[in-house]
Parts: structure tokens; C-alpha cells; sequence
């Protein structure tokens, strides 16, 4: 059954760097998604991407954020100033419509030091 | 605000008997529900999805939606101590973004 992969699995970076993180949707999905998971926390939404465009954001995805898919395959989310508090679990999500299911990638583990 | 509330846990029920989970959620608007399953330090994995009120079962598992009174459930037939997980409930308010909305989970254990 096809998945969505993420990479890398742990990133480990220094406050104020920046970062990004990868994720390979299923192939014959069109809709994308970010979500982030801080350790013992609520699943929270960040964004959503479709036909190259920004369907919907959350007020956590500021203009330190910033998505895109540059190659038709890959799907990145990129924070430009990392702080402390943008440790968490990030997940990829991918649905084949806005209606159906969204599958989870494994996730990225941010660490900010 | 849409929000989703979830009893944290943990459920206790011994193998073989029948896991009850409940969800509520805000939003009158929100269409579909989604169960996901996530272990400890894993990504959620999708179990169930329930669009229309009533039952929907899949295997062990039945999805149960009442839109009137705002309240999804999923019940686990048989369980087993791998079942034992973080069950999330999350909610989509069907526009354009598809946005999901989780409750903060409820913690299952299956006791041998």
C-alpha cells in the first residue's frame, strides 16, 4: 500500500536556524497537508496545500513558515527562524480529494536547541 | 473556535471485551469524522471515517455518529492488548482547506 515518507526522521538545529522538512506524498494524492505534535500535546493543523496554492493556514503558520512542492514530487515546510518552542513531531498528511481520508506520514522530529 | 473534546483516559478494559470511545465536538458545521489510532511516538493511522449519522463498521471496529447531538463514538470488539494505543477523534468543517481537528485523544488498555 503506498505511504507518505518524510525526511529526515530527527532534526536537530540550533535557535534561529533554518530548517526544512521533507515529504513525499502518495503519488496519485492531490491534497497536502502539515500538522505539528508538541510532546504530550494536541495534533495541530498548520496548513493545507492544493494545486500549488495555499488552501488554509492556522494562525501558528506565521511568515516564519512557508510551504511548496518544487518538483512535483516533493512537499516541504520550511521555517525560516527556528525557536524553542518549534519543537514537536511534524507530520505530512496527504487525501486523494478535500473530502476523503488523510494518511500520515511517520513524521519529523524537530528538535530546537 | 472548533474544538474537540476527548476523556483523556486511561480506559482500562480486559482482552476480549468491548472498548467504548466518545468525541464531542463544537461545530455544527464540521461533515466528517475520522478516527485515527497513534502509539507512542508513532504518526496517527487512520482507523475509521464516518460522514453520515449512524452506524458504520469496519472489522472490530463500529463508528457510531449522531450529528443532532454532536457526538461520535467508536467501539472495539474484542479487544486485544495490542489495541492498546492513543485513540484520536478529528473533525473536518468540509471547505476548501479540509482542515482537521483533533481532540487531545483517549489512552486505551487492553489488559491481558
Amino acid at each position: 500500500e503506498p505511504e507518505v515518507t518524510q525526511t529526515p526522521s530527527h532534526q536537530v538545529t540550533q535557535m534561529g536556524q533554518e530548517v526544512i522538512l521533507r515529504c513525499v506524498p502518495i503519488s496519485n494524492h492531490l491534497y497536502f497537508y502539515w500538522y505539528r505534535q508538541i510532546l504530550g500535546q494536541k495534533v495541530e493543523f498548520l496548513v493545507s496545500f492544493y494545486n500549488n496554492e495555499i488552501s488554509e493556514k492556522s494562525e501558528i503558520f506565521d511568515d516564519q513558515f512557508s510551504v511548496e512542492r518544487p518538483d512535483g514530487s516533493n512537499f516541504t515546510l520550511k521555517i525560516r527562524s527556528t525557536k524553542l518552542e518549534d519543537s514537536a513531531m511534524y507530520f505530512c498528511a496527504a487525501s486523494a480529494s478535500a473530502l476523503n481520508e488523510q494518511f500520515f506520514g511517520p513524521g519529523t522530529r524537530l528538535t530546537v536547541l | 473556535q472548533k474544538e474537540v473534546e476527548q476523556n483523556s483516559g486511561p480506559l482500562s478494559v480486559p482482552e476480549g471485551a468491548i472498548a467504548s470511545l466518545n468525541c464531542t465536538y463544537s461545530d455544527r458545521g464540521s461533515q466528517s469524522f475520522f478516527w485515527y489510532r497513534q502509539y507512542s511516538g508513532k504518526s496517527p493511522e487512520l482507523i475509521m471515517s464516518i460522514y453520515s449519522n449512524g452506524d458504520k463498521e469496519d472489522g472490530r471496529f463500529t463508528a457510531q455518529l449522531n450529528k443532532a447531538s454532536q457526538y461520535v463514538s467508536l467501539l472495539i470488539r474484542d479487544s486485544q492488548p495490542s489495541d492498546s494505543a492513543t485513540y484520536l477523534c478529528a473533525a473536518a468543517f468540509n471547505n476548501a482547506g479540509n482542515m482537521l481537528t483533533f481532540g487531545g485523544g483517549t489512552r486505551l488498555m487492553v489488559k491481558p
